[in-house]
This record gives C-alpha cells, sequence and structure tokens, in this order.
C-alpha cells in the first residue's frame, strides 16, 4: 500500500497570500496524484488531477506541480472561500487507492 | 448536472446490518466505475470500496473486507454498500464517488451518509 504524507498539518495565512501544501509518497506514483478541497459539512471536491491538471470549474489561482513521490499544491492569493482541508490522493497503483492526512489551511 | 445522492445511514448497534444506498443521475450510470469513501468524525477520507462498470469486479479495503459488500443496478441508476458486522470503528460518513476514468479520479461526489455504530 502506498502512503500519502501531508505536510504540515495546519497552514496558517492570511488572505491574499500564497499557499504552498505538500505530498509526499511512499513510493512512485508517476503523475497519478489528485488533490482534493473539503470544506466543513460539504463533500470533498476534485480541484487537481495528474499532479498538475485543474478540473472543470476551478480557478487558475490553484495550481499543482510534481511527479514521482514529491507534490505540491500552491494557491497563488488565497481567498476568503479557500479556507478548508486539503487532500492529495493517488490514483496509480490501487487497490487501495490512498489519501493523505490532509493539510487544513486556516485563517491568519 | 452530476448528482450523487446517498441514503441509508443511520445507528446501529454493534454487530448490525445496514445498507447505504447512491442515487446517480446526470451522467451515464453504467459507463463509470464508482466507490465508497468513509470519512470518521473529524478525520480524514479513507477509499473502502469500488466496483467496475457491470459490477463483475470489486475491490475492498482490508478493514471491510469480509463485512461490507459493494453492487450496482445500472437498470435503478443505484450503487450500494451492504454492510454487516458492524463495529464502533465503523461509524463515519459515507461518500459514493464517480471515478472519472484515467487520468480523472473521484470527478463527483455525493453529500454523504452518517453511519453511527453504538449500543
Amino acid at each position: 500500500e502506498i502512503v500519502m504524507t501531508q505536510s504540515p498539518a495546519t497552514l496558517s495565512v492570511s488572505p491574499g497570500e500564497r499557499a504552498t501544501l505538500s505530498c509526499r509518497a511512499s513510493q512512485s506514483v508517476s503523475g497519478n496524484l489528485a488533490w482534493y478541497q473539503q470544506k466543513p459539512g460539504q463533500a470533498p471536491r476534485l480541484l487537481i488531477y495528474g499532479a498538475s491538471t485543474r478540473a472543470t470549474g476551478i480557478p487558475a489561482r490553484f495550481s499543482g506541480s510534481g511527479s514521482g513521490t514529491e507534490f505540491t499544491l500552491t494557491i497563488s492569493s488565497l481567498q476568503s472561500e479557500d479556507f478548508a482541508v486539503y487532500y492529495c490522493q493517488q490514483y496509480n497503483n490501487w487497490p487501495p487507492w490512498t489519501f493523505g492526512q490532509g493539510t487544513k489551511v486556516e485563517i491568519k | 448536472e452530476v448528482q450523487l445522492v446517498e441514503s441509508g445511514g443511520g445507528l446501529v448497534q454493534p454487530g448490525g446490518s445496514l445498507r447505504l444506498s447512491c442515487a446517480a443521475s446526470g451522467f451515464t450510470f453504467s459507463s463509470y466505475w464508482m466507490h465508497w469513501v468513509r470519512q470518521a468524525p473529524g478525520k480524514g477520507l479513507v477509499w473502502i470500496s469500488h466496483t467496475n462498470r457491470d459490477g463483475r469486479s470489486t475491490t475492498y479495503a482490508d478493514p471491510v473486507k469480509g463485512r461490507f459488500t459493494i453492487s450496482r443496478d445500472n437498470a435503478k441508476n443505484t450503487l450500494y454498500l451492504q454492510m454487516n458486522s458492524l463495529r464502533a470503528e465503523d461509524t463515519a460518513v459515507y461518500y459514493c464517488a464517480r471515478d472519472g476514468g484515467f487520468p480523472r479520479p473521484f470527478d463527483s461526489w455525493g453529500q454523504g451518509t452518517l453511519v453511527t455504530v453504538s449500543s
């Protein structure tokens, strides 16, 4: 099973600032990495797939990068609606499809 | 518009059973793999099961293997999760999710249904 590790657990950022979230895989997942956003009481929403492709309707301030075992999600200028928990997920080796433990982006 | 609506959650005693449903609309249900993902209170997302398009191929996470059964009725556009021998640690919100097909993973999610296992 591929273990996904996200850092930091919590990120405190002021509105308008840049946020950088990291995700590491225990073995290579090639570019088969997705990012999801989850707000309290809501279902997750797909943001990024293929490590760097934005899903339909996702604003350009969200960008993803990386390959192999190291990945990054960057939010270029945080808006109020971006404060949420973000999960990475690998879909290269399955089952199981595995998620990271999440990074909470909170208002500083 | 793609819609996934889960139902069937509730309070059940340890050792009991429950069947969850996920009604799909807005897309050709039979063309997509489907998944169940759960989230314990205050915790992260955990994948638990998947089925292929015709339901003949299924996979399970180890914690639920032998206790949970995923199935689908393509004529009714509905995904199911039969949960038996429930334990306290199965308490979670259960989401159904559509597999968008490579390279798009879980591209649509339902709103979730809460299962509470407690005496």
